[in-house]
């Protein structure tokens, strides 16, 4: 498995202002994705970091409100837009390592808290 | 609609004393079922990959295993390290790469 790392592990943040996170992954992968982790729930998909091209969203999930990008095979990071208490959560990366396997291998995560 | 749903929500063990933990889905094509444990403050921990019914995969103490409807995580002679939330996740076929995530069961072994 790779090592994903993410930075950084954890930010306080007033509303109205915007956080970037990134993700490095210690080798090249095939896919990135960014979930989302909201208190006392699971996983839930933002979107998925295409590599030189716009990222794929989910359904309640806009490219306004959580910009990303993905510059090469190896890192991504995701922007928290103009935030509300509402997106106080813990955002995540992972990436699948090869073509072949499905399973999604998962950085540390980032507590966001918006005060 | 496309659901996964994982019991009990939390569970509490001696240690030494064996259970399972049971994720049942429904869902519309299984790709696979993953297991993923995550401990306080962390990232979920890749455990295993299901993908065919009565497929079992072992690790240790643990044991997946799937059918038609559902997954269990046999947990054998469980130490308080295994104390943690585990989760459960599918992907869809023509769901792209999402994974559906259950919302976990939280376990304790205690001594």
């Amino acid at each position: 498995s790779a090592v994903i790392s993410q930075k950084p592990s954890r930010d306080i943040c007033q509303r109205g202002t915007s956080l970037t996170i990134q993700c490095q992954v210690d080798s090249q992968v095939t896919m990135m994705f960014w979930y989302r982790q909201q208190p006392g729930q699971s996983l839930t998909l933002i979107a998925t970091a295409n590599q030189g091209s716009e990222a794929t969203y989910e359904s309640g999930f806009v490219i306004d409100k959580f910009p990303i990008s993905r510059p090469n095979l190896t890192f991504s990071t995701l922007t928290v837009s103009n935030m509300s208490p509402e997106d106080s959560s813990i955002y995540l990366c992972s990436a699948r390592l090869s073509p072949g396997g499905y399973e999604q291998y998962f950085g540390p995560g980032t507590r966001l808290t918006v005060t | 609609e496309d659901q996964v749903t994982q019991s009990p929500e939390a569970l509490r063990l001696q240690e030494g004393e064996s259970s399972s933990l049971n994720c049942s889905y429904t869902v519309s094509g299984l790709r696979g079922l993953f297991w993923y444990r995550q401990d306080p403050g962390k990232g979920p921990e890749f455990l295993f990959t299901l993908y065919s019914a009565g497929e079992e995969k072992e690790k240790e103490r643990l044991k997946a295993t799937l059918t038609k409807k559902e997954s269990f995580l046999h947990i054998t002679a469980p130490k308080p390290e295994d104390s943690a939330t585990y989760l459960c996740a599918v992907q869809l076929t023509g769901g792209g790469n999402k994974l559906t995530f259950g919302t976990g069961t939280q376990l304790k072994v205690e001594l």
